[in-house]
């Protein structure tokens, strides 16, 4: 079993509409989790943190976690062609151990 | 120069060569780990060090040598590589070693002949 999973994608959805990433992850003791977006040739950059379950904002993007049944997902509004990349979501565990998912492909159509 | 510095960007090396990968960050941290990321897996981490100490290895061959002299500088030295090690090498680095938040270099594109 992987530690973080993620579908691969892709996932296309037209411009001005809600794209919706999801990731599930294995171990429960898990603390924190991120969201990292990767261009196509270039490396990961960090878009959302969040640790708490619930929602969290951040401009157009809304970090969704869910301990109890051990997810979380991105939401992104308004998706943009600019927003189109691969989505790593990553855990960081009890033991500072962090994993990542083979992350999201998304295409966002003009 | 600001963040996380990688070079080179692209290596080709025969598998018989040696060669090392840079990487430097100027953000103060106190963290740096080594990356491999292949295509369709996992970013795999293989390095860290914290406070220039290596804290974690998780079982790299050892054709993979890292040095981190001080906590500003980090290198990965390469030497009898096989095709398969063909991949993205990324250098991170966080403030402390298991604080959120990686800051991730560009990344050295290796190819292995």
């Amino acid at each position: 079993q992987k530690e973080v999973e993620q579908n691969s994608g892709p996932l296309s959805v037209p411009e001005g509409a809600i794209a919706s990433l999801n990731c599930t992850y294995s171990d429960r003791g898990s603390q924190s989790f991120f969201w990292y977006r990767q261009y196509s040739g270039k490396s990961p950059e960090l878009i959302m943190f969040i640790y708490s379950n619930g929602d969290k904002e951040d401009g157009r993007f809304t970090a969704q976690l869910n301990k109890a049944s051990q997810y979380v997902s991105l939401l992104i509004r308004d998706s943009q062609p600019s927003d189109s990349a691969t989505y790593l979501c990553a855990v960081r565990n009890n033991f500072n151990k962090f994993y990542f998912g083979s992350g999201t492909k998304l295409n966002v159509k003009p | 120069e600001t963040g996380v510095t990688q070079t080179p960007r692209h290596l080709v090396m025969g598998m018989t060569n040696k060669k090392s990968l840079k990487c430097e960050q100027h953000l103060g941290h106190n963290a740096m780990y080594w990356y491999k990321q292949s295509a369709k897996k996992p970013l795999e981490l293989m390095f860290v060090y914290s406070l220039e100490e290596r804290v974690e290895n998780n079982s790299v061959p050892s054709r993979f040598s890292p040095e981190c002299p001080n906590s500003s500088h980090l290198f990965l030295h390469l030497h009898t590589l096989q095709p398969e090690d063909s991949a993205l090498y990324l250098c991170a680095s966080s403030q402390d070693f298991g604080v959120p938040g990686y800051t991730f270099g560009s990344g050295t594109r290796l190819t292995v002949v």
